[in-house]
């Protein structure tokens, strides 16, 4: 059973504008959430994290909110590039575990 | 830097074979992971290792086995190839989370992509 779920398999944006691409999970012992970012015929590569006890961190362009009661959270890009085509995955873990559990993926587009 | 190497960008194999797929990391992790990628299902945990000769299933072990003699690579053995394992698999490292205070990242492999014909 799907654990971390992304329900749009794929999002087109205009260069400039803001991407937001959605994440839902159904274990409350969640606490800890991280975005990857994977292009073609490449290894996913780590792009933000957020823990349980924050509803926002920010790095650059890429902020990641979280809503705990809604069990979801949301990756924004501004403004988006053509450089951010890619899928993006989320995932979810807590502390005493050791793996994470991935959702489907998002592929985004960007265009120029 | 850190790096996670797999041994194989492309691999075509035929049905019945016996599969390797090998991973080397550098960062002196103890955790290491073997994932599947497939369009509309992401990435499936197929097995993990939290240290040397220790191994657990993920969500997808049928089919595979794994190997951790040392602390540095974790193999994946396709003991029979079948064409439902042809797919992308990602090789993954990470510090236990209890040594790294909280769930760490994980550092990926290039990814290889395995055809069985």
């Amino acid at each position: 059973d799907q654990q971390v779920k992304q329900n749009s398999p794929s999002l087109s944006v205009q260069e400039g504008r803001i991407s937001i691409l959605n994440c839902d999970y159904t274990n409350s012992m969640f606490d800890y959430f991280l975005w990857y970012k994977k292009y073609p015929a490449e290894g996913p590569t780590f792009l933000i994290s957020i823990s349980s006890i924050k509803d926002k961190n920010e790095d650059g362009r890429f902020t990641v909110f979280l809503n705990k009661s809604a069990k979801h959270l949301s990756l924004h890009i501004v403004p988006s590039q053509p450089g951010d085509s890619a899928v993006y995955f989320c995932a979810a873990s807590w502390k005493s575990g050791n793996q994470f559990y991935f959702g489907t993926g998002t592929s985004l587009t960007v265009i120029p | 830097d850190v790096k996670v190497t797999q041994s194989s960008r492309y691999l075509v194999k035929r049905t019945g074979e016996k599969v390797f797929l090998e991973c080397v990391q550098d960062m002196d992790h103890e955790n290491m992971f073997w994932y599947r990628q497939d369009p509309g299902l992401g990435l499936r945990l197929i097995y993990f290792s939290y240290d040397v000769k220790m191994k657990e299933k993920g969500d997808i072990p049928e089919g595979y086995s794994v190997s951790r003699e040392k602390k540095e690579r974790f193999s994946l053995i396709l003991e029979s190839a079948s064409t439902n394992q042809t797919s992308m698999y990602l090789c993954a490292s990470s510090s236990p989370f209890q040594l790294a205070g909280g769930p760490d990242t994980q550092y990926f492999g290039p990814g290889t992509r395995l055809t069985v014909l």
